[in-house]
């Protein structure tokens, strides 16, 4: 099921490099997510967004930013990389409660 | 706030015993809870919602509002079952704005 994509599905950059990763659903759901998995912490919410004009931050924002380019797309950027945004992201889309998720962007920053 | 806390980071059973995965979460208005499972390298998927009440894969979950938990049972763990399981909390005030997910259990089923 391909429905919630992300690219790339792997990355390593190194420390102050701007980097962006991509998602894109064919759900035609209105609401997107962006969030970080790490061992031990679980899901935190960086970033989601309702509509096109909607933004809005999770509970661990800082450090990133969104853009919500249309209903289908929403990609997530790290401004200037550090270390310890090393993590599993996930993008979700929503159908009012449920939500659906991509397959997952491993990141390393060196 | 809302919260949710899974208390267990690993929950180790063997095949054919029975399986509880606890869940407890904090809210003051009416929540809608979900059980999300993320099988070895494949996404996160819906496992079950309290307002469905269905077996999915034998697992059922029932939510007690007194005890403000929604923990996850299974009478007969299978091999398959392994996998990582998330409780997760959407209000619906506020047209399930924001979902929190607990931490997280990781259901490891010895053959």
């Amino acid at each position: 099921d391909a429905d919630v994509t992300q690219t790339p599905r792997n990355r390593i950059t190194k420390t102050g490099k701007r980097i962006m990763l991509e998602c894109s659903q064919t759900k035609g759901h209105d609401r997107m997510y962006w969030y970080r998995q790490d061992p031990g912490l679980g899901l935190r919410l960086i970033y989601y967004s309702f509509d096109v004009k909607d933004i809005n931050k999770g509970e661990i924002s800082d450090g990133y930013s969104v853009s919500r380019q249309a209903q289908a797309k929403f990609s997530l950027s790290l401004e200037s990389a550090i270390p310890n945004q090393t993590a599993l992201y996930f993008c979700a889309t929503g159908s009012r409660s449920e939500q659906y998720f991509g397959p997952g962007t491993r990141l390393t920053v060196t | 706030a809302q919260r949710v806390t899974q208390p267990e980071k690993l929950l180790s059973v063997f095949k054919g015993a029975p399986v509880e995965l606890k869940c407890n979460y904090s809210y003051s208005g009416s929540p809608e809870l979900f059980w999300y499972v993320q099988y070895s390298r494949q996404r996160l998927q819906l496992l079950l919602r309290h307002i469905s009440r269905e077996s999915i894969k034998g697992f059922t979950a029932d939510l007690n509002k007194g005890e403000t938990s929604f923990h996850l049972k299974k009478p007969f763990a299978q091999e398959e079952d392994s996998a990582m399981y998330y409780c997760a909390l959407a209000p619906r005030s506020g047209g399930y704005q924001k979902v929190t997910f607990g931490t997280g259990t990781k259901l490891q089923v010895i053959p």
